[in-house]
């Protein structure tokens, strides 16, 4: 796959269950990043992580809010006890900023969550 | 802090016709990147064209094309012969290059096209 891929692409769950979300992204890139897409809304960044450097976590809105990656492979977005603001679409993009930092942003095609 | 606006929420054009999409932002940086990305129905976020801050020549790809105001900080999107295709959420990013190599986006402009 050539493609950032993202799974699942829709999740629905009961309010207070936890979620994972995964994003695979290219081989290669060593930045990674995570946005939150409410509906109709532009994306708001959630956290950014760049090889093996600490992960820039300022815009997770809450401590309900938590995202790993191993290396600069897959990472994993968790986010506990769901709320009903917290439905959302979720898009993860990976990036190669080692040639330059015009490098754009290649994304998956999200995770639909839906908390009920 | 870096802010990108887009004041814009939606915009139509006929088929055919030329639109501009308006983009702003706000930084203290001399250097840093610029991009127009569209996001069709399908979720699929796609790069339609990208800024270098330090080049005078604005970008151009095919029927894109940007205005590149540096000292105002605007970055304007144009779509010329405009078609269905391009009805879209259009969205204006900005990138500073660096250890805190975060990229802000705008609110996005959604584009209708009109047969």
């Amino acid at each position: 796959g050539a493609g950032v891929s993202q799974s699942p692409s829709n999740k629905v769950t009961e309010k207070g269950k936890d979620v994972e979300l995964r994003c695979d992204p290219i081989s290669g890139h060593t930045a990674l990043y995570w946005y939150r897409q409410r509906l109709g809304q532009g994306l708001e960044f959630l956290i950014y992580f760049q090889g093996n450097s600490a992960p820039d976590k300022s815009g997770l809105p809450s401590d309900r809010f938590s995202a790993e990656r191993t290396g600069e492979s897959v990472s994993t977005l968790t986010i506990q006890r769901t709320q009903q603001e917290d439905s959302a679409v979720y898009l993860c993009a990976s990036s190669d900023p080692q040639g330059s930092s015009n490098s754009p942003l290649h994304f998956g095609n999200g995770t639909r969550l839906t908390v009920t | 802090a870096q802010t990108v606006t887009q004041s814009q929420p939606e915009m139509s054009v006929q088929e055919a016709e030329t639109v501009t999409l308006s983009c702003t932002y706000d930084t203290s940086e001399s250097d840093y990147y610029l991009f127009w990305y569209k996001q069709p129905p399908s979720r699929q976020m796609i790069l339609v064209i990208r800024q270098e801050a330090y080049k005078q020549q604005n970008a151009t790809e095919n029927r894109f094309s940007v205005n590149f105001q540096k000292a105002a900080k605007s970055f304007s999107l144009k779509i010329s012969d405009s078609q269905l295709g391009d009805a879209a959420m259009y969205f204006c990013a900005y990138r500073t290059p660096g250890r805190d190599d975060k990229i802000i986006f705008g609110k996005g402009t959604r584009l209708h096209i009109l047969p």
